[in-house]
């Protein structure tokens, strides 16, 4: 019952430096999408993918990038970490793409940049 | 675009008290709405799921309901307990399949 899987849980980065958070989903749902929360804002959406080969922008794209070469995966990348990236990461998934159905989040990813 | 307001920001409430929690959207061209609980450091756990179509959905102590022409939502806690104690997050699904959330209602339940 794995669900929605993210890694790394936690993670420190210097400015400047790039990683890649990992998002995994097992139900095989064609739409998957990232989130960032911040305190007393909510979550907002980065960038979603409505299939394999197909990713749009969401509200704060901004120094991220992401692919999505397979239904399963979605991995999000920071290309040059900066301090106001600091967040804590969501990955969802949802199957159909009317948005008529139930999303699920992973654990996420608390990310610190320093 | 899409705006939704939670009211209260945080609620605090002696255990066996009835309460409801306030979700409000400004664009009624919704396909559902879902309600989440957020345990400290952790992730979202969905809770109900209200399509537009419907009125109301109950899972054991919880009832959400849904007036779509007014762009509001409630989630009604029967006799909570301290394990109710979390961030409730109500979250819109319109068009181009966002989800859009509200910043939170954190819900402190006094044993």
């Amino acid at each position: 019952n794995a669900g929605v899987t993210q890694t790394p849980k936690f993670q420190v980065l210097k400015t400047g430096q790039s990683m890649t958070l990992q998002c995994a989903q097992d139900m095989n749902h064609e739409y998957m999408s990232w989130y960032r929360q911040d305190p007393g804002m909510g979550l907002r959406l980065i960038h979603y993918s409505v299939g394999a080969g197909i990713t749009d922008q969401g509200e704060v794209p901004n120094g991220y990038n992401v692919s999505r070469s397979t239904t399963e995966d979605f991995p999000l990348r920071l290309l040059s970490a900066a301090p106001s990236q600091t967040s804590v990461y969501f990955c969802a998934s949802r199957s159909h793409n009317t948005g008529n159905t139930e999303a699920f989040f992973g654990q996420g990813t608390r990310l610190t940049v320093v | 675009k899409q705006e939704v307001t939670q009211i209260p920001a945080a609620l605090s409430v002696p255990e066996g008290e009835n309460l409801v929690l306030n979700c409000s959207f400004t664009d009624s061209a919704i396909y559902n709405l879902q309600w989440f609980r957020q345990d400290p450091g952790k992730g979202l756990t969905s809770l109900l799921l209200i399509q537009s179509s419907q009125r109301e959905q109950t899972s054991g102590r919880l009832n959400a309901s849904l007036d779509k022409s007014s762009g509001r939502s409630t989630l009604y806690i029967a006799a909570s307990q301290p394990g109710d104690s979390a961030t409730y997050l109500c979250a819109v699904s319109s068009s181009g399949n966002k989800l859009v959330f509200g910043a939170g209602t954190i819900l402190r339940v006094k044993s």
